[in-house]
């Protein structure tokens, strides 16, 4: 198995533009999450779907924070308009029963 | 209140001694899990160890251990024979199963440096 898939590694963007994070969980994995990791807050949960379902957003800082996930395979967490505040790292992550599996996480940079 | 505390900002540890990261966890719930993840420098999460609120024996893997008190809610990870690949970020984490979905807590983080 692959493990989970996560892309890009590292993105640098202007304050101002739209941001896409990606995330391919591992196949049959039921729970996926979503975390930032900076060095003030260390991890949050931002949100984390259950059959591809929103079950808490509650992390979500703001409006500018949207997630989706369209099928098992595939899930997006997306910043418009970004700000350099959001600079850290995103990790997705898949489980299934007591089992979690971290992407490689996405470097986040705005500048 | 911090649900997972890590007390321990930073350590040192020589090569080839055991160390203990401290980790307390605040819950009500009768049915949660512990882990520890550690993080090397390059970033990845790697999982270390799990153990079950209602386990009967403190859970090993390889040179790690977890030192399970429940009645004092800690769950402290040992790690024997110190390597210099051990140094990284360590963190605890826990889920609670009846009160909080599927989700996990993450304690702020121990660094831990092994010494040469």
């Amino acid at each position: 198995d692959a493990g989970v898939i996560q892309s890009p590694r590292h993105e640098v963007t202007e304050m101002g533009q739209e941001v896409t994070l990606r995330c391919k969980p591992i196949s049959g994995h039921d729970y996926l999450f979503w975390y930032r990791q900076t060095m003030m807050r260390g991890l949050e949960l931002l949100i984390y779907f259950n059959n591809n379902v929103p079950i808490d957003d509650s992390g979500m800082p703001e409006d500018r924070f949207s997630a989706k996930m369209p099928n098992a395979s595939f899930s997006t967490l997306k910043i418009q308009p970004s700000e350099p505040r959001d600079s850290a790292v995103y990790f997705c992550a898949s489980s299934l029963l007591r089992g979690y599996t971290f992407g490689s996480g996405t470097r986040l940079t705005v500048v | 209140a911090q649900k997972i505390t890590q007390t321990q900002p930073g350590m040192f540890v020589q090569e080839k001694e055991a160390v203990t990261l401290d980790c307390t966890y605040d819950t009500s719930d009768p049915s949660y899990g512990l882990f520890w993840y550690k993080q090397p420098s390059s970033g990845e999460m790697i999982f270390l160890i799990y153990q079950g609120s209602y386990d009967q024996q403190n859970a090993t893997e390889g040179r790690y251990s977890l030192n399970f008190q429940k009645a004092r809610k800690s769950a402290n990870l040992v790690i024997s024979a110190s390597q210099l690949g051990d140094s990284a970020m360590y963190f605890c984490a826990m889920r609670e199963e009846n009160n909080a979905g599927n989700m996990l807590t993450f304690g702020g983080g121990t660094r831990l440096m092994v010494k040469p």
